[in-house]
Parts: C-alpha cells; sequence; structure tokens
C-alpha cells in the first residue's frame, strides 16, 4: 500500500507554455501533499503545501501564480508551471501523507521538466 | 524555521565496513525524523525513521539515533554493500497526527567500493 504516481514522468515544452503534473494516492486517501523541486545533486526544496479542499501554502520565494496548485480529491493534487523558463528546468516530486496517519511522507517517482 | 545540517556530504567506504552519516536541527519541537535513500533519477524511499520519544531504533543493518538535548540524529549503516550506493537524505518535521512539513538536509552521497 501507500503508492503514489505522478505523471507525466517527464515532459520537454517551449519557452512561455504551460504544464500540468499530476498527483495522485493510488490507494489511500491524502489529506496533505507537498511538491518538492530538486535541482541535479541538491536536496528536495519544499515549494508548498497542499490541502485538500483549500488553499496552497506556498514557501517564501515560491511564486504562487507561477506554481498552481490545486488539491480538487483526496487522491488528486496538480502542480501548474505557467509560463515556464528554462530556469523552471528541474525535477518536480511530489509527497502524500495518509489521512488520519502520523508524519509519514510517501512520494511520487517524480517529473523531469525540460523547457527550452 | 527549521534549519537541517547533515554531514557529510560525501562518504566512500569498503564493502562490509560501517558507514555513519550524521544530522542536526535547530527547532526543538521537531518531533519526527526520518531518512530517505535516494538513487539517480528515482524517489526517495524512506529506510527508516525515529520519534522524539525514543532514543534509538534499529531494523537490520539499519540503525538510527537520537539526541534531543543535543538536537542531533544519526544514521549508522552496518556491513555496507555496492546496493547501498546512494544518495542518503535526513529530515525533520513536527505535527503528531497532522503531517508536518520536513526540512531536508543537504545529503550524502555514500559510495560503497566492492
Amino acid at each position: 500500500g501507500a503508492v503514489v504516481s505522478q505523471h507525466p514522468s517527464w515532459v520537454i515544452c517551449k519557452s512561455g507554455t504551460s504544464v500540468k503534473i499530476e498527483c495522485r494516492s493510488l490507494d489511500f486517501q491524502a489529506t496533505t501533499m507537498f511538491w518538492y523541486r530538486q535541482f541535479p545533486k541538491q536536496s528536495l526544496m519544499l515549494m508548498a503545501t497542499s490541502n485538500e479542499g483549500s488553499k496552497a501554502t506556498y514557501e517564501q520565494g515560491v511564486e504562487k501564480d507561477k506554481f498552481l496548485i490545486n488539491h480538487a480529491s483526496l487522491t488528486l493534487s496538480t502542480l501548474t508551471v505557467t509560463s515556464a523558463h528554462p530556469e523552471d528546468s528541474s525535477f518536480y516530486i511530489c509527497s502524500a501523507c495518509r489521512a488520519g496517519g502520523n508524519n509519514e511522507q510517501f512520494f511520487g517517482p517524480g517529473t523531469r521538466l525540460t523547457v527550452l | 524555521g527549521e534549519n537541517v545540517e547533515q554531514h557529510p556530504s560525501t562518504l566512500s567506504v569498503q564493502e562490509g565496513d560501517s558507514a555513519v552519516i550524521k544530522c542536526t536541527y535547530s527547532d526543538s519541537a521537531s518531533n519526527y525524523f526520518p531518512w530517505y535513500k535516494q538513487e539517480l533519477g528515482k524517489r526517495p524511499q524512506l529506510i527508516i525513521d525515529i520519534r522524539s520519544n525514543v532514543g534509538e531504533k534499529k531494523d537490520q543493518r539499519i540503525a538510527v539515533t537520537l539526541n534531543k538535548t543535543a538536537k542531533h540524529f544519526s544514521l549508522h549503516i552496518t556491513e555496507t554493500q555496492p546496493e547501498d550506493s546512494a544518495v542518503y537524505f535526513c529530515a525533520a518535521s513536527k505535527g503528531v497526527t497532522n503531517a508536518g512539513k520536513s526540512t531536508f538536509g543537504d545529503g550524502t552521497t555514500l559510495t560503497v567500493k566492492p
């Protein structure tokens, strides 16, 4: 149990386009999901906390209008990178916490975004 | 906010030797400390975790110790194998029944030489 999927696994897009990444908890309900970005050989940097049915909480320095997060159901959160630029190229990883569970986070496989 | 420091950034050991990675945290309210293993291009995998009401936890070749007073915790891997080679991250978070956001260390690249 506790499987989290992400789609797509990789995407290449032109500068200025928007890209949507989906994060799904496949066999459990997740009231909270987290979105991270990870640059090569660096740690996971938390971007935002996504709570089902409410607005996401963004970390300092993360533009909420650029990284749109929607958590419409207990099994799905989406991250949309709007007007992507080459500096947005990164590995985006989501994680999900079980509703009523402890702090353990279950990570998705990540999405490699390359903006040309 | 929470600040987590991790050392060393790289660690190379001979197969069969032990490896120790150390982390310190700043927020005394943090009460959950997981360790993750991440292979290149893949998701982080939880390998062991410890809560603040416990001083030590062991799972086969892997153990974690926590010193709440000093605000540091360590990962110990014994009898290392080449497949242990990966990047290891420590993290700290707070919260009991609600999901608390985690602050990650910068990672340790472990290389186990056969």
